[in-house]
């Protein structure tokens, strides 16, 4: 079974509109943190927000924030007021078990696009 | 802001040669990751690295990838006989292992093609 879904592989939205992109996820441990990182067309990985399992409130940063919805397992990103460099790869990604130094699974990404 | 660097940016090599990957963690950071991304792929987990060993790896990390931190700067991935099926974004990343979110910062990656 996939640890992390996200169901959207593409998304348009016009620019200066918010847009939710949507991640499910996947564990039976009680503490996980959950990550969002944005992949331009350059390649690297840019952190972007992080919503750790026994946190109580969504998490924001900026003009991104964190839908979490722990009894469902969505962890849902949105972005308000969108830009043209949003444009970009947007992966969902789980850390188990809690601990420090454990490892990463990705989902497959959604290509958000932004329409001047 | 420290960042973590990865070089060559790109590398081109003949299948069966090795090669080696470098990466300069920020600096003080204690854990040390290593990813791959095949090409309109999701990113993988390869392996990690802490106290100078390995803390936990892949079914893809077989004999034929190795890890090593030569000094105090430098964290290496060799990949001993390459095939064509190495091809992938590589990714470098490190985390501090000591705050509440442990965040994974990645390198800009280095494109390995294999021919």
């Amino acid at each position: 079974a996939q640890k992390i879904t996200q169901t959207q592989p593409g998304m348009f939205v016009q620019e200066k509109e918010a847009v939710t992109l949507d991640c499910t996820y996947d564990t039976s441990d009680q503490s996980y943190g959950l990550f969002w990182y944005k992949q331009p067309s350059s390649g690297e990985m840019i952190f972007l927000i992080y919503q750790g399992s026994y946190d109580e409130q969504n998490a924001t940063e900026g003009r991104y924030s964190l839908n979490f919805q722990k009894a469902r397992k969505s962890a849902n990103l949105v972005i308000s007021a969108s830009q043209l460099g949003d444009s970009a790869m947007y992966f969902c990604s789980m850390r188990e078990r809690g601990n420090a130094g454990n490892m990463l699974t990705f989902g497959g990404g959604t290509r958000l696009m932004v329409k001047p | 802001e420290p960042e973590v660097t990865q070089t060559p940016s790109h590398q081109v090599t003949q299948m069966g040669q090795e090669v080696i990957l470098r990466c300069v963690p920020i600096s003080n950071h204690l854990y040390f990751y290593w990813y791959r991304q095949i090409l309109g792929q999701k990113v993988e987990f390869l392996v990690s690295f802490y106290n100078n060993e390995i803390s936990e790896k892949s079914e893809i990390f077989d004999d034929q990838f190795s890890v090593e931190r030569p000094d105090g700067s430098n964290f290496t991935l060799k990949i001993r006989s390459t095939k064509l099926e190495d091809s992938a974004m590589y990714f470098c990343a490190s985390s501090d292992g000591g705050s509440r979110t442990d965040t994974q910062y990645f390198g800009p990656g280095t494109r390995l093609t294999v021919l």
